[in-house]
């Protein structure tokens, strides 16, 4: 069945260092791809998404493109700040028609601690 | 937009008892989804509903779980006979329907201790 890995963590790192976490999914055809992060104390919030092969979605200085050649949407910043500290977590949407059309399937989530 | 809530945040109970949560999507919303997830992991899906009509039910949905959303609004996810194993935060989600990709919204979740 479909499926999302993410890195494990907890990833540490001082601020304004470069930050990736991967994502690799397994899924028939061409699924949706979201990052959402939960920031202590709160609830999930979409970061970015993309629906179709070799789009990037952005937000917030954060970047993930679709590779559909290595069925990946690798999250990345280039500058971290103290306040992105939260868990991050990669997930997929089957396309329309697939069995997981609509809900979404996670990664077990990538801790980011990031340090003055 | 006053977001997705839940009620309540925080319910414990003993094993053996029934539980019932509430969700209230945002407003236009007219799918609702609802999430399980364990310390340490990501979100499981449980069930969604489509207005009012509930779309699909996970494998992991024992028939000790039922939930409704009674005219397409709120939504209630009723657990009876609550084991330790249930222990959990419960996500509720909502999403408006418009193609691919749809975004969906998170509540800030209900968290069950089985004692």
């Amino acid at each position: 069945g479909d499926s999302v890995t993410q890195m494990e963590g907890p990833v540490t790192l001082s601020e304004e260092a470069f930050l990736t976490i991967n994502c690799t999914y397994t899924a028939t055809g061409y699924p949706s791809l979201f990052w959402y992060v939960q920031y202590p104390g709160e609830g999930l919030q979409l970061l970015l998404k993309a629906t179709k092969a070799d789009d990037k979605g952005s937000n917030k200085g954060f970047e993930a493109t679709y590779r559909k050649e290595t069925t990946s949407f690798h999250l990345e910043k280039g500058s971290v700040q103290v306040s992105d500290s939260a868990v991050y977590f990669c997930a997929l949407s089957g396309e329309r028609g697939s069995s997981n059309t609509g809900k979404l399937i996670f990664g077990q989530g990538t801790t980011l601690q990031v340090k003055p | 937009d006053t977001g997705v809530s839940q009620n309540p945040r925080h319910k414990i109970t003993k094993r053996g008892q029934n539980v019932t949560f509430r969700c209230d999507p945002i407003s236009e919303h007219n799918r609702l989804y609802w999430y399980r997830q364990t310390l340490g992991q990501g979100p499981e899906f449980l069930t969604y509903f489509q207005n009012e009509a509930q779309l699909e039910k996970s494998r992991l949905l024992s028939d000790r779980f039922s939930a409704e959303r009674p005219k397409g609004s709120f939504s209630t996810l009723e657990i009876q006979r609550t084991e330790q194993g249930d222990s959990a935060m419960y996500l509720c989600a909502s999403s408006l329907a418009a193609g691919v990709a749809d975004t969906q919204y998170f509540g800030p979740g209900t968290r069950l201790t089985v004692l």
